[in-house]
């Protein structure tokens, strides 16, 4: 399994774009790069997955640079409420036995200040 | 959809006790997943099913965890006897097993924090 490297933490203010990034050398052709945010007290949520390129949607845009060695979890207008700890996964999610290993890193916590 | 539900919510026990957790997964999902989280260690996979067969279980710390997944419905973690070094938030997760462009999502309950005097 790919071996995943992000800051530890991260500050920010309202209104800034946040962009975290995710070092992953060993990430093999199969995987995929997931990204998921925790709020205290709660369990992760899903934010974005990609393969290549970039990816958006509502929440955040993805950047995979072409060598794939690395991603960037770009946040648009942070607000309080984003103040949260973000975790990038590599894997490919589709094998369906053995192997389907989701190992969630030490994430990067992100303070968004007023 | 009511999403993963765990339960209890909290548990405080004293060392020695049995301890069982809970969890319902979303309907439908064939994966379920077990995940323990401490300040310490971060999220840690401790077990997973696909079809209620447990896959790996390679992250179980030791003989005193075992989970069960009777059916597709239902799965508990249970810890005997309980230690104060397994105080932690445990969680739930499930997703459906991937076919064509799913993503794979993981989806987690709340968690159950456990308390070990």
């Amino acid at each position: 399994l790919a071996k995943t490297t992000q800051p530890i933490s991260m500050d920010s203010y309202e209104g800034q774009e946040v962009n975290i990034t995710c070092s992953h050398n060993n990430i093999a052709t199969n995987d995929y790069i997931t990204w998921y945010q925790q709020f205290p007290s709660q369990g992760p949520r899903f934010i974005i997955q990609g393969y290549k390129t970039k990816v958006t949607n509502e929440v955040a845009s993805l950047f995979i640079p072409a060598d794939r060695k690395s991603s960037t979890l770009s946040l648009p207008r942070v607000s309080l409420s984003d103040t949260a700890v973000y975790y990038c996964l590599v894997g490919d999610h589709r094998i369906k036995a053995a192997g389907n290993k989701l190992t969630f890193g030490g994430g990067t916590r992100v303070l968004v200040k007023p | 959809d009511a999403g993963v539900i765990q339960s209890p919510r909290h548990e405080v026990t004293e060392m020695g006790q049995e301890v069982t957790l809970r969890c319902k997964p979303i309907s439908g999902h064939n994966s379920l997943f077990w995940y323990r989280q401490t300040m310490m260690r971060g999220l840690e996979l401790l077990i997973y099913f696909n079809n209620n067969v447990p896959i790996d279980d390679s992250g179980m710390p030791e003989d005193r965890f075992s989970a069960k997944m009777p059916n597709a419905s239902f799965s508990t973690l249970k810890i005997q006897p309980s230690e104060p070094r397994d105080s932690a938030v445990y969680f739930c997760a499930s997703s459906p097993l991937v076919g064509g462009g799913g993503t794979g999502e993981l989806f987690f309950g709340e968690g159950s924090r456990l308390t070990v005097l």
